[in-house]
């Protein structure tokens, strides 16, 4: 069972362009929701996160938007720029199981300059 | 002012040999979890250990696999006989007490010939 999907896999967006990667996740009790961003070869690195009680996060370039009702949210990337190229993973954290988050499976964002 | 460290950052075994991987956390931090990563896919919870305590292994396979946080030195995961199967990047990831904002380590990438 997997608890917190992601699309799309794969994501080809031309420099200056908006990027957008959704997830849907399915267990209510989650409260955190972290992106983390991964450069190949690297660990995984916090880019943004959001808690169920706001609709939006805005940090710089990124953003998150967030849809309760739906158990839905999305990594926005506005200007996209070839130094974005990496992997991007969302995950949820369930303070009522707390240390374990469970990631989606990436999406592979492609920058074309 | 050091990240959360792993060694060694690649490893081969050749199967049925044993692998011990190595975590060091960020200063202060007193909280690792353990994540595998296949090829192509997304990061899989493994463990979750405070000082000289596991507090969650659900993700971890019932045999083989082990982990340990001693009250002095890195988190140690040991896997033993390993298997083809065994081969992905395995990222430690630390956090001051339990706090949804875990920072990841390098990572190992473990190769079983």
């Amino acid at each position: 069972q997997q608890q917190v999907k992601q699309s799309p896999q794969s994501l080809i967006v031309q420099k200056g362009g908006i990027s957008i990667i959704n997830c849907a996740y399915e267990n209510t009790a989650f409260d955190y929701f972290p992106w983390y961003q991964q450069f190949p070869g690297k660990g995984p690195a916090l880019l943004i996160a959001i808690r169920p009680d706001v609709s939006e996060k805005k940090e710089g370039r990124f953003t998150i938007s967030f849809n309760k009702s739906a158990k839905q949210f999305s990594l926005h990337i506005m200007d996209s720029q070839p130094g974005d190229s990496a992997t991007y993973f969302c995950a949820a954290w369930d303070n009522t199981n707390a240390g374990k988050s469970t990631f989606g499976d990436g999406t592979t964002l492609t920058v074309k300059p | 002012n050091a990240g959360v460290m792993q060694n060694p950052r690649h490893l081969v075994r050749r199967r049925g040999q044993e692998a011990r991987l190595r975590c060091s956390p960020m200063k202060g931090h007193s909280h690792v979890y353990w994540y595998r990563q296949l090829p192509e896919e997304g990061l899989k919870f493994m463990v979750y250990l405070q000082k000289e305590n596991i507090i969650d292994e659900s993700g971890m396979p019932k045999e083989r696999f082990s982990a340990e946080f001693p009250k002095e030195g890195p988190s140690i995961l040991r896997i033993q006989q390993v298997v083809r199967g065994d081969s992905a990047a395995y990222f430690c990831a630390s956090s001051f007490l339990n706090q949804e904002t875990q920072y990841f380590g390098p990572g190992t990438r473990l190769l079983v010939l």
